[in-house]
């Protein structure tokens, strides 16, 4: 079984801070998403990484995808109040066959106070 | 472009009660289908996966079924409904080539069932 371990869980910081997520497996992924996801809502695509070492922005977000593209994290500069949700990590597993099964992540609750 | 519905937005069940879950896709062909299940403000658990019209393949053991009656629409079922069977699901879809780019996958805005 193919684990994404992300950390931390919980994250409440105040506007203006800076935070990183991490999303670390033992396993090899071909790609990994970030989503973001609002209380009942479904998640929503922020960025795809395919290449070791890629590193992609996003406005104040920069998503990096590990060399051995088996972790990523991302960076979130000068948190604001609308950067509040739940991030979740998402990986497609190279070995064998997964019909483009996602791993998922347990996702971090991320809270910024103004 | 492609669409993705999912309902009923919100769902009150007593135990025992049938389950019928649905979700079409809109704008694209044969594409993958999935059901995730997803614990509050957690990560998800992919439940059922289909790459085509009857083929459903099961993650996990458990009180549901799906099928998949036509190229764009999967249906999440269950004859009995338990407490444990309480929880927000989610319905997505996914292109059945991703050209090297990676499996993306695009997500209905989920159904919060509540099983009493």
């Amino acid at each position: 079984t193919q684990l994404l371990e992300q950390s931390p869980q919980f994250l409440s910081i105040q506007e203006g801070e800076n935070l990183t997520v991490y999303c670390n497996s033992s396993s090899v992924f071909s790609s990994l998403q970030w989503y973001r996801q609002e209380p009942g809502e479904g998640p929503v695509l922020l960025v795809t990484v395919v290449t070791g070492g890629e590193v992609k922005k996003l406005k104040r977000l920069t998503f990096q995808f590990g060399d051995a593209r088996k972790d990523s994290s991302l960076h979130i500069t000068a948190a604001q109040p609308g950067d509040t949700g739940l991030y979740l990590c998402a990986g497609v597993w190279a070995g064998g066959t997964s019909y483009g099964k996602l791993t998922f992540g347990q996702g971090t609750i991320l809270t910024v106070h103004p | 472009s492609q669409t993705i519905h999912q309902w009923p937005a919100t769902l009150v069940q007593p135990v025992g009660s049938p389950l019928s879950l649905e979700c079409t896709v809109e704008g694209t062909s044969n594409p993958n289908l999935y059901w995730y299940r997803q614990a509050a403000g957690r990560g998800l658990q992919l439940l059922f996966y289909s790459v085509g019209i009857g083929q459903i393949s099961s993650e996990v053991p458990q009180n549901l079924s799906a099928s998949r009656p036509q190229d764009r629409q999967f249906i999440l079922s269950s004859k009995k409904l338990l407490l444990s069977d309480s929880g927000f699901y989610l319905c997505a879809w996914s292109p059945t080539r991703t050209s090297g780019v990676g499996n993306i996958q695009y997500f209905g805005a989920g159904t919060r069932l509540s099983v009493l």
